[in-house]
């Protein structure tokens, strides 16, 4: 089983629509991070939390917002969707400065 | 503000040395790692420089100048698997966030 888990791995969602991204770990590690890739861009931070209280923006963190219901979970919500936000979203940990991606979760705003 | 300068495209052939290099100007340095992503794929750590230098793993070198505020990845004895997108990323602020590149897309040919 992948120590970083997204789901879902596909979301097909409509302008408007309320959704919700989810990343759980299994490597017990505090600092977890929520990253939008798009073509040509690299990653971009999202949000970030180093632990259950600490709760971080990043550079893009309009339009989204973050819960940490737990060490282990980390979940990213689009309040109200829009086309631009169709990106491959990326959960990861850190430890030790290095980070662990989940497999990502293609989203398509239409 | 932070931001990180890679060549986006390098092609070599099987067998052959690469070097992909990376400028940054950033606020805040603490240190530079190097992330491998193939198509489809998540990130994947390379290497981390906290220090200036060369660290060698394998195949793969990394190097840091701080007084440059460069960096580069060697990638020796290439194979068609190390075909795929190599982003750096700066950690600043004493480690409480990271900065990717653009990402330099690896082809390697037979």
């Amino acid at each position: 089983d992948a120590d970083v888990t997204q789901t879902p791995r596909n979301r097909i969602t409509k302008t408007g629509k309320r959704i919700m991204l989810e990343c759980s770990q299994t490597k017990g590690h505090d600092r977890m991070y929520w990253y939008r890739q798009d073509p040509g861009l690299g990653l971009r931070l999202i949000y970030y939390s180093f632990d259950v209280k600490d709760i971080n923006k990043g550079e893009i963190s309009d339009g989204y917002s973050v819960s940490r219901q737990a060490q282990a979970k980390f979940s990213l919500s689009l309040e109200s969707a829009i086309p631009n936000q169709t990106a491959l979203y990326f959960c990861a940990t850190e430890d030790k400065n290095i980070q662990y991606f989940g497999a990502g979760t293609r989203l398509s705003v239409l | 503000g932070q931001s990180l300068e890679q060549p986006s495209e390098v092609t070599a052939v099987e067998g052959a040395i690469v070097q992909i290099n990376c400028t940054y100007q950033t606020s805040g340095f603490y240190g530079l790692s190097w992330y491998q992503q193939h198509d489809g794929g998540a990130p994947t750590f390379l290497s981390y420089n906290g220090l200036d230098g060369l660290e060698e793993t394998g195949r793969f070198s990394s190097f840091l100048s701080r007084s440059d505020s460069y960096g580069y990845l060697l990638l020796q004895e290439l194979q068609m698997k190390d075909s795929a997108s190599y982003f750096c990323a700066v950690i600043d602020n004493y480690g409480q966030n990271f900065v990717f590149g653009p990402g330099t897309r690896l082809s390697v040919l037979p």
